[in-house]
C-alpha cells in the first residue's frame, strides 16, 4: 500500500530565511506524480509545487524548490526568503492514489 | 474565474440524520474528488467522479455516497451521521488524472 510520512509536525523559520519541510513515500508505481500543497488558516488547499516522478530535475517555483530523490523516495520540500504569508499547514501529497501526509505546520516569525 | 465553490461552508447536524454537500468546479474541470480532513490531520480521499461515474473510491463506507450531474458539479451525501463524522470536507477539481487539483475552502460539519 501506497503511505505519505511527514515526520516533523511542527516547524518554525525566522522570517527571510530558509526552511526545509520533509516527506518520504513507499510506493511500487513507477509513473507517480507528487504536490506541496499549502493550507492556511483560510483552511483553502493552495498548489505550492509539483513533481512527475519521471522527471530527474528538481520543480521550482519562485522562492520554492523541491529535492526529488526518487531512489530513496524522498521528496522535501525548500522555502527560500521565507515571509510572514508562508505561515500554514503544508501538505505533501501523492498520485495517482491521492493520498495525503498529515501536515507540517511552519510558523514564519517575525 | 471562480474557482472552487463548495457549499454551505458550515453546517450543523444531530447524529443519525443525512446530509448533502455541494460542490461547483473550476471552470473547464471534469473531475471532482471530496476528502474528509478531520481536525489536524491530513485530506483523507474519499471518492472521484468524472462523466457521472464514480472513478475511484478511498476507505470509507457506503453511507457516503455522491454524485456528479452533467454540468460536472457534484453533491456529497452521507447517511445516518455518526460523531466521527465531524470534520472539514473538502473538494477538488481538476482535468485528467494526473493533473494538480484546485480546491474549495470547505464545508465544516460538526455532528452533534
Amino acid at each position: 500500500a501506497q503511505t505519505v510520512t511527514q515526520s516533523q509536525p511542527e516547524m518554525s523559520v525566522q522570517e527571510a530565511e530558509t526552511v526545509t519541510l520533509s516527506c518520504t513515500y513507499d510506493t511500487s508505481e513507477s509513473n507517480y506524480y507528487l504536490f506541496w500543497y499549502k493550507q492556511p488558516p483560510s483552511r483553502q488547499m493552495i498548489l505550492v509545487i509539483r513533481q512527475e516522478a519521471y522527471k530527474q530535475q528538481n520543480a521550482t517555483e519562485n522562492r520554492f524548490s523541491v529535492n526529488f530523490q526518487k531512489a530513496a523516495k524522498s521528496f522535501s520540500l525548500k522555502i527560500s526568503d521565507s515571509q510572514l504569508g508562508d505561515t500554514a499547514m503544508y501538505f505533501c501529497a501523492f498520485l495517482p492514489k491521492y493520498i495525503f501526509g498529515t501536515g507540517t505546520r511552519l510558523k514564519v516569525l517575525a | 474565474d471562480a474557482g472552487v465553490t463548495q457549499s454551505p461552508t458550515h453546517l450543523i447536524k444531530t447524529r443519525g440524520q443525512q446530509v448533502t454537500l455541494r460542490c461547483s468546479p473550476k471552470s473547464g474541470h471534469d473531475t471532482v474528488s471530496w476528502y474528509q480532513q478531520a481536525l489536524g490531520q491530513g485530506p483523507q480521499f474519499i471518492f472521484q467522479y468524472y462523466e457521472e461515474e464514480e472513478r475511484q473510491r478511498g476507505n470509507f463506507p457506503d453511507r457516503f455516497s455522491g454524485h456528479q450531474f452533467p454540468n460536472y458539479s457534484s453533491e456529497l451525501n452521507v447517511n445516518a451521521l455518526l460523531l466521527g463524522d465531524s470534520a472539514l470536507y473538502l473538494c477538488a477539481s481538476n482535468t485528467g488524472g494526473q493533473n494538480e487539483a484546485f480546491f474549495g475552502q470547505g464545508t465544516r460539519l460538526t455532528v452533534v
